[in-house]
């Protein structure tokens, strides 16, 4: 089945680094992505992986395992407008593309 | 800069009533995506269109529930009869299915069904 699972909240400190965990399972993997939501707004886009290794991009980098089912978005010198929730979504094909959002990571930068 | 837009942006009805949700995707994208959120749930795909043909529906109830993009520059979701615990915010986004397949969202529309 599909199932994707992400921490309900985490708390960090101004200028610190985080890392947001991600595990999926499902069939026919065809990439991973990862948005940034904030209250009361739409999802934005952060970063894409398809295959195995670190993206980097600015302060903000993800990593995907295809073997293990696992990925993590990193975030460096944590400002307080990186408070949000963190969105994991994986999309299979069976056929035709499936889109699978994990319910998001909520994110609290403390000062 | 290019944006999708929604309409409307907050939508009350009584239980019942017909919900026509539109979107217009930016200009130029290939797919189309209408997304169900709520607390409980989170994001939920509902339908896909790939160049204006339905790609994928499965996740959406069929017999209330449906979506059509009558031309390239608008997408409809419609819900008859709707009920309350059709509330939630619907998105809809747009994007090209090559490259890094990114999604650009709409604003939502809030939903809520008394």
């Amino acid at each position: 089945g599909q199932n994707i699972d992400q921490p309900t909240e985490m708390t960090a400190t101004e200028g610190a680094i985080v890392q947001i965990n991600c595990t999926y399972q499902t069939s026919g993997f065809n990439g991973l992505f990862w948005y940034q939501q904030h209250a009361g707004e739409a999802p934005t886009f952060l970063s894409y992986n398809v295959l195995d290794g670190l993206e980097e991009k600015g302060r903000f980098s993800s990593f995907l395992s295809r073997s293990k089912g696992y990925s993590y978005l990193l975030l460096k010198e944590l400002q307080m407008k990186d408070s949000a929730s963190y969105l994991c979504a994986v999309r299979e094909t069976s056929g035709t593309y499936k889109y699978i959002f994990g319910t998001g990571t909520r994110l609290k930068v403390l000062a | 800069d290019a944006r999708v837009t929604q309409t409307p942006r907050d939508k009350v009805t009584e239980m019942g009533q017909e919900v026509t949700m539109r979107c217009q995707p930016i200009l130029g994208h290939n797919t189309v995506f209408w997304y169900r959120q709520t607390m409980m749930q989170g994001l939920e795909l509902l339908a896909y269109f790939r160049n204006r043909a339905p790609l994928d529906d499965s996740g959406m109830p069929k017999d209330r529930f449906s979506a059509e993009m009558p031309d390239a520059t608008l997408a409809t979701l419609k819900i008859q009869p709707s009920e309350p615990r059709d509330s939630a915010v619907y998105f809809c986004a747009s994007g090209r299915d090559y490259g890094n397949n990114e999604q650009f969202f709409g604003p939502g529309t809030r939903l809520t069904v008394l």
